[in-house]
């Protein structure tokens, strides 16, 4: 069974631009998170779909970051416009049962 | 690998040797942990969880101890081995799903 897929691996971006990063979750899993990890802090939540609907969004830090889950299977987390202390890694995770919570490779942004 | 500017605390341990990482947690309310484990270049992979009714559980290898009157958790590796090396980070759940990550420890396995 296939885990948890993001897309890119890594991307480098110049401050202003506009990054889309993508999340496939394991199949059949409703619940899907978006974390991130920004230099030198810990991973922290951004927020929490079920299924298609936007469960909790506390963590996303201001209104240049977009998430969609359309259709209810994979996810993407767009940044518009980057700036420079949106650089990190941006992990995602799946769970069926909102238990243990699987996660993906990590996407690493740098904006420049 | 993601720990490039995050001066984490480093444990060193020889080969065979036990393991033992603490986390200490922030909130009271909290009722389910996670331990995980983190290798260059992968994202986080669950080893071993506890919840706030219990103090102790025992995985392959591995044991949770949780100290709720200090808000402590710490994670035992049995006999370690070179594959164990990696950032080991420990996570609350206080309600919703949303987990809460403290840190993290690199653990180092010396042969």
């Amino acid at each position: 069974e296939a885990g948890v897929t993001q897309f890119p691996s890594h991307s480098v971006i110049e401050k202003g631009q506009t990054v889309t990063l993508r999340c496939d979750p394991i199949s059949g899993h409703d619940n899907l998170y978006w974390y991130r990890r920004v230099m030198g802090k810990e991973i922290k939540f951004l927020l929490h779909f079920v299924k298609e609907s936007k469960q909790d969004e506390s963590g996303m830090p201001n209104n240049r970051f977009l998430a969609e889950r359309t259709g209810g299977t994979y996810s993407t987390l767009k940044v518009q416009p980057a700036e420079l202390e949106d650089s990190g890694v941006y992990f995602c995770a799946s769970s069926q049962d909102g238990n243990e919570q699987f996660f993906g490779p990590g996407t690493r942004l740098t904006v420049l | 690998g993601e720990s490039v500017g995050l001066h984490l605390p480093t444990l060193s341990v020889q080969e065979g040797d036990n393991s033992i990482i603490n986390c200490a947690y922030s909130n009271s309310a909290s009722d389910y942990f996670i331990w995980y484990k983190q290798e260059s270049g992968k994202g986080p992979q669950f080893i071993i969880d506890i919840r706030s009714n219990m103090d102790k559980r025992q995985g392959q290898r591995v044991t949770v101890l949780l100290n709720k009157t200090v808000k402590h958790l710490s994670l035992q590796i049995a006999a370690t081995q070179p594959g164990d090396s990696a950032v080991y980070f420990c996570a609350e759940e206080g309600g919703g799903n949303k987990l809460t990550f403290g840190t993290g420890t690199q653990l180092k396995v010396e042969l």
